[in-house]
């Protein structure tokens, strides 16, 4: 059964980088009917989805935070990548990865990891 | 930008009760790329129904979705414990590729 698990540091200082990676197991990241996609939950807020990834590479934002989000891959080691630049308090959230299928819909998740931004 | 709109904000019923949650969108779009999820407190959203309509594998019987066009609904029948949550509706609008969630309905016990 796939597993995703997010991993990355929980505390962010406010305009550094919020990085973050999903390891994928016990299934392929190249797999071709899959998309890899990053969702965030403020506290006490609803979803927001911040990006989606293809394996070869294609790269699908949010527009509402395009310019500062970037995800990447690295298939040797089944792993998907999320950066966010410019961190302020309102990137505070549990930071979620997925398995975008091919009905469009996100059939499995990490267990989410929190990331404060704060001095 | 589709925006979806969920209602009631709150949903206060009973076990065994039937539960409607709606979730109208600000633009008529393709049934095949409407989903429901459910997420219990503390954990991450689970996916319950795709293509408005089509139930995620082990999702039991109980929970239908339906709808077409702007207006979408998942109806719970038969409320179990474990059925209380929050639901989210989520679309997928593919000019440009994104993703949109709805604000949420809180099902809660009476």
């Amino acid at each position: 059964q796939l597993h995703l698990q997010e991993s990355g540091p929980g505390l962010v200082r406010p305009s550094e980088t919020l990085s973050l990676t999903c390891t994928v197991s016990n299934g392929s990241i190249s797999d071709s009917r899959y998309y890899w996609d990053w969702i965030r939950q403020s506290p006490g807020k609803g979803l927001e989805w911040l990006g989606a990834l293809y394996f070869s590479g294609s790269t699908f934002y949010n527009p509402s935070l395009k310019s500062r989000v970037t995800i990447s891959l690295d298939t040797s080691k089944n792993q998907f990548y999320l950066k966010l630049t410019s961190a302020t308090a309102a990137d505070t959230a549990v930071y979620y990865c997925a398995r975008q299928e091919y009905h469009y819909a996100m059939d499995v998740w990490g267990q989410g990891t929190t990331v404060t931004v704060s001095s | 930008e589709i925006v979806l709109t969920q209602s009631p904000g709150t949903l206060s019923l009973s076990p065994g009760d039937r539960a409607t949650l709606s979730c109208r969108a600000s633009q008529s779009l393709s049934t095949a790329y409407l989903a429901w999820y459910h997420q219990r407190r503390g954990q991450a959203p689970s996916l319950l129904i795709f293509g408005a309509s089509r139930r995620a594998t082990g999702i039991p019987e109980r929970f239908t979705g339906s709808g077409s066009g702007t207006d979408f609904s998942l109806t719970i029948n038969g409320l179990e414990p474990e059925d209380f949550g929050v639901y989210y509706c989520q679309l997928y609008d593919g000019s440009p590729f994104m993703h949109t969630f709805g604000q949420g309905t809180k099902l809660e016990i009476k």
